[in-house]
C-alpha cells in the first residue's frame, strides 16, 4: 500500500460548484498533514495545514479523520483560478521532516 | 525574501554527461530537501540536509547521484553519468525547522531532459 493515496482525477467541474478531494495515508503514526497546490509546470505551494479539529480558510475546508487515516479538502464556489493539481501531504512521524506527497488530484474548473 | 532559488531552470544534456543542479535556500532555513517529480512516480524525496549535514539519502536512486551542501546558502545535486530515465523536474525546498504547521518552500525547479 502506498503511503499517501489520492484519486488522480481529473475532476472537471463548472464554476461555482463544490468539489471534494479525498486522501488516505498508511502510517497511523503520522503527525502533520497539509494540502499543497501545484499549477501546471510550477512548483508546489502550501495551500493549508490540516488540523485534527478541521479548519477553514475562505472557500477551502480541510478535515482529518485519524481513526480512518483519511484527509479531505472541500472547495466551495469553485473559481477558474482554482484549476490546478492538489497534493495531499503527510509527515510520517514525530521527529521526521520528510514530507511524503500523494501523486495529486487534478482539478479543472470550467466556465 | 527571494525564496528558494534554483538553477538552471532547464537543462538538456546528452546521455553520459555530468549534470549539476544548484539550489540556494531561504536564509535562516536549517533544512534543505531535494525532490524529483515524474508523471509516473510523483514527488519523491531524494535527500535532505539539516544544518548542512546530510541526514537521509535513502531516496537517492543510485551511486550516479550525489548531493552536497558546503555551506548554509548553497547545495548541489550532481548526476554522473546521466541517463534518459533521469529526465524529470528536480525541486529543491527549504524549511525553518519543525515543520508542524508551515511545510516547505519550494524553488521553481530544474526541468532536466537527458537525450
Amino acid at each position: 500500500r502506498k503511503e499517501v493515496e489520492q484519486d488522480p482525477g481529473p475532476f472537471n467541474v463548472p464554476e461555482g460548484a463544490t468539489v471534494a478531494f479525498n486522501c488516505t495515508y498508511s502510517n497511523s503514526a503520522s503527525q502533520s498533514f497539509f494540502w499543497y497546490r501545484q499549477d501546471c509546470r510550477k512548483e508546489p505551494k502550501l495551500l493549508m495545514s490540516v488540523y485534527s479539529s478541521g479548519n477553514e480558510d475562505g472557500r477551502f475546508t480541510a478535515q482529518l479523520n485519524r481513526a480512518s487515516q483519511y484527509i479531505s479538502l472541500l472547495i466551495r464556489d469553485s473559481k477558474l483560478s482554482d484549476s490546478a493539481t492538489y497534493l495531499c501531504v503527510v509527515i510520517p512521524g514525530a521527529g521526521s521532516y520528510q514530507l511524503t506527497f500523494g501523486k495529486g488530484t487534478k482539478l479543472s474548473v470550467i466556465p | 525574501d527571494a525564496g528558494v532559488i534554483q538553477s538552471p531552470r532547464h537543462e538538456v544534456t546528452e546521455m553520459g554527461q555530468e549534470v549539476t543542479l544548484r539550489c540556494k535556500p531561504i536564509s535562516g532555513h536549517d533544512y534543505l530537501f531535494w525532490y524529483r517529480q515524474t508523471m509516473m512516480r510523483g514527488l519523491e524525496l531524494l535527500i535532505y540536509f539539516n544544518n548542512n549535514v546530510p541526514i537521509d539519502d535513502s531516496g537517492m536512486p543510485e551511486d550516479r547521484f550525489s548531493a552536497k551542501m558546503p555551506n548554509a546558502s548553497f547545495s548541489t545535486l550532481k548526476i554522473q553519468p546521466s541517463e534518459p530515465r533521469d529526465s524529470a523536474v528536480y525541486f529543491c525546498a527549504s524549511s525553518p525547522g519543525q515543520v508542524t504547521n508551515y511545510g516547505y518552500t519550494f524553488g521553481s525547479g530544474t526541468r532536466l531532459t537527458v537525450v
